[in-house]
């Protein structure tokens, strides 16, 4: 069974970069047909893509987002990545990673990660 | 982008009723659409896909119908099990966007 956790800080000060990292494990991110991506949900609102990445590297973004994400792959790790710069607090939220084939509907999810913005 | 817009936002049903949630895309879609039970402090858990393809596991009382900019979500006899939030997703522009929730309480 396919798992994927997220990682990273909790708290992270404004206009500083937000990391996480997604761990895959039950399986392996080298699948050609899969994408890798980002979901967040601010607390008490609705689900929000931020963006999505393939094993060769190829992105895909949300576009109210766009400018400041980046999200890349660590395929050696079994890894893929978020980072999200000039954070504030409308940027607190807890952060999904997720799978999905090609760049469609989401089949695996983390447990999620609350990300809060504050100094 | 494409706007999703689910209703109603919420909705307070009993045990055994059939409930029924709407999601409305801004353009047609060619049902290019997922459906989503988040349950709270946990994360969205895919219910069926391609609008009407119930995902393996899910229990057949979820059934998925539309096309063109309308789909709905029926759950034929709610369960004690079923208070969450459901969300809608379209897939067909990969700017990928999600409803704003309907909330399903027990009465």
């Amino acid at each position: 069974q396919l798992q994927l956790e997220e990682s990273g800080p909790g708290l992270v000060k404004p206009s500083e970069t937000l990391s996480l990292t997604c761990t895959i494990s039950g399986g392996s991110i080298d699948n050609s047909n899969d994408y890798w991506g980002w979901v967040r949900q601010p607390p008490g609102k609705g689900l929000e893509w931020i963006g999505s990445v393939s094993l060769s590297g190829r992105t895909y973004y949300g576009p109210s987002l766009k400018s400041r994400a980046t999200v890349s792959v660590d395929s050696s790790r079994n890894q893929f990545s978020l980072r999200l710069t000039s954070v504030t607090a409308t940027d607190t939220a807890v952060y999904y990673c997720a799978r999905h084939k090609q760049v469609l509907f989401f089949d695996y999810w983390g447990q999620g990660t609350l990300v809060t913005v504050s100094s | 982008d494409i706007q999703m817009t689910q209703s109603p936002s919420s909705l307070s049903a009993s045990v055994g009723d059939r409930v029924t949630i709407t999601c409305r895309a801004s353009q047609g879609i060619s049902n290019s659409l997922a459906w989503y039970q988040q349950k709270p402090g946990k994360a969205p858990k895919l219910l069926l896909y391609a609008a009407s393809n119930l995902e393996s596991g899910v229990p057949s009382r979820f059934t998925g119908s539309g096309s063109g900019t309308d789909y709905t979500l029926t759950i034929s006899s709610l369960q004690p099990e079923d208070s969450a939030t459901y969300h809608c997703q379209q897939y067909y522009r990969v700017s990928l966007t999600f409803g704003g929730g309907t909330k399903v309480e027990i009465k």
